[in-house]
């Protein structure tokens, strides 16, 4: 019930187009679902972040959408450019404010 | 958000011996966490480091190998002791956001290698 299903483990999209990576998680206890993205040798920033109260978040190009009723949600690159390539962790947090993390997505963007 | 920043940043060290890790928030903050991160893997919660109180730890680690110590709110040392090869990965400092217990920001990590 602790897992958060990350899918898909990676990911190329040409420049200019979409990156969808999707998350589904079970524990409907957690509260903030946050998406970081991690540079090679670097440690993970916060992206994006959105409350189940809520069905979309959008900050410029990231959008997240979440399905409360489904238990997923997803994270939208639009415009996808060469510098978003990077890994993407979708995260859970559970009611002892810990993050249960996704497995990561690899995203490259092709020129 | 917090800015953190660990030292070292990298280490080559030896089998049998231990190596301290520091953590430095630029704000005071209530929680803080460490991580260990195999590179291209995801995360994976050592404990959590309350100030004025021990530290938590996840199924998997003990306080004997990875003492932690967090004197005050805006520091915290992770020690990994008695090294092994096994132990060699990414150790990464969190700290939760200032803002209602908000999610929580990283730092750069500490990469160590253990021959």
């Amino acid at each position: 019930q602790q897992q958060v299903k990350q899918s898909p483990q990676s990911l190329i999209v040409q420049k200019g187009g979409i990156s969808i990576i999707n998350c589904a998680y079970e524990n409907t206890a957690f509260d903030y679902f946050p998406w970081y993205q991690q540079f090679p040798g670097k440690g993970p920033a916060l992206l994006i972040a959105i409350r189940p109260d809520v069905s979309e978040k959008k900050e410029g190009r990231f959008t997240i959408s979440f399905n409360k009723s489904a238990k997923q949600f997803s994270l939208h690159i639009m415009d996808s450019q060469p510098g978003d390539s990077a890994t993407y962790f979708c995260a859970a947090r559970d009611s002892n404010y810990q993050l249960i993390w996704g497995a990561g997505t690899k995203l490259i963007i092709k020129p | 958000s917090a800015v953190i920043s660990q030292k070292p940043s990298r280490d080559i060290c030896q089998r049998g011996t231990s190596l301290t890790i520091q953590c430095q928030v630029d704000s005071q903050v209530t929680m803080m966490f460490w991580y260990r991160q195999q590179p291209g893997q995801s995360l994976t919660l050592i404990a959590t480091a309350n100030q004025g109180s021990e530290a938590t730890y996840e199924s998997g680690f003990v306080i004997d190998k990875f003492p932690i110590s967090r004197p005050n709110l805006t520091f915290s040392t992770l020690t990994v002791s008695n090294m092994s090869p096994e132990d060699s990965s990414i150790y990464l400092c969190s700290a939760e956001g200032d803002n209602q217990r908000d999610t929580q920001y990283f730092g750069p990590g500490t990469r160590l290698t253990v021959l």
